[in-house]
């Protein structure tokens, strides 16, 4: 059973761009969040989907936004990119069938801005 | 406004050791409480949760022990191995049956276990 999925691994934008960032849940999980993990720092919420819409929202402004697929995937975008928005980039899933607060995380989106 | 502390921000241990990781939130209304252990270059992986209405819970070689009334919680590691060292991330979470459930972290510990 794959756990949670991440694409790319890696990425390197310069200020200005836009990134699209991919995550595929946990087989059986409905739930997505997000999370932004700075360097030498704890992840910080960006937002949650759960049947195709925006839960939840991290303090994060507009230029990130997502969108979940009936599939229960789904992806991160972030516009004009700032050299502040290097980081980790985490998904996490988690499953209707146990305490929703279990979450399970994926190994994560390296995205550098230069 | 920092939600979750945790200290301290490293440590080293030798083998066999027992190091404790302490956390203290702010929020009443956090009803579950994790610990995530991290690799470099992996994802957090969930190590182990406890919810308010007990004080103590054990799995494996990890106990996290819970003081509602101090809002604190933190995590023991028993006979300590070097494989344990990493960085442990605690969190919390609130509930109410809606879907408000995010994680909000502490800023990690490194953990050093010397053999």
């Amino acid at each position: 059973d794959a756990g949670v999925t991440q694409s790319p691994t890696h990425l390197i934008k310069t200020r200005g761009q836009q990134v699209t960032l991919r995550c595929s849940p946990k087989s059986g999980h409905d739930t997505v969040s997000w999370y932004q993990q700075a360097l030498g720092q704890g992840p910080q919420f960006i937002f949650q989907y759960y049947e195709e819409e925006e839960r939840q929202r991290g303090n994060f402004p507009d230029r990130f936004s997502g969108h979940q697929f009936p599939n229960y995937s789904s992806e991160l975008n972030v516009n004009a990119l700032l050299l502040g928005d290097s980081a980790l980039y985490l998904c996490a899933s988690s499953s209707p069938t146990s305490a929703r607060h279990e979450q399970f995380f994926g190994p994560g989106t390296r995205l550098t801005v230069l | 406004q920092q939600q979750v502390k945790q200290s301290p921000q490293s440590l080293i241990v030798q083998k066999g050791g027992i190091p404790i990781i302490n956390c203290a939130y702010e929020n009443t209304a956090f009803d579950y409480f994790p610990w995530y252990q991290q690799f470099p270059g992996k994802g957090p992986a969930l190590l182990i949760a406890i919810r308010p209405d007990v004080s103590e819970k054990k799995e494996g070689r990890f106990t996290i022990s819970f003081n509602k009334s101090a809002k604190q919680f933190s995590l023991h590691i028993m006979d300590s191995q070097p494989g344990d060292s990493a960085t442990y991330f605690c969190a919390a979470s609130k509930g109410s049956g809606g879907s408000n459930y995010k994680l909000t972290f502490g800023k990690g510990t490194l953990l050093t276990v010397n053999p």
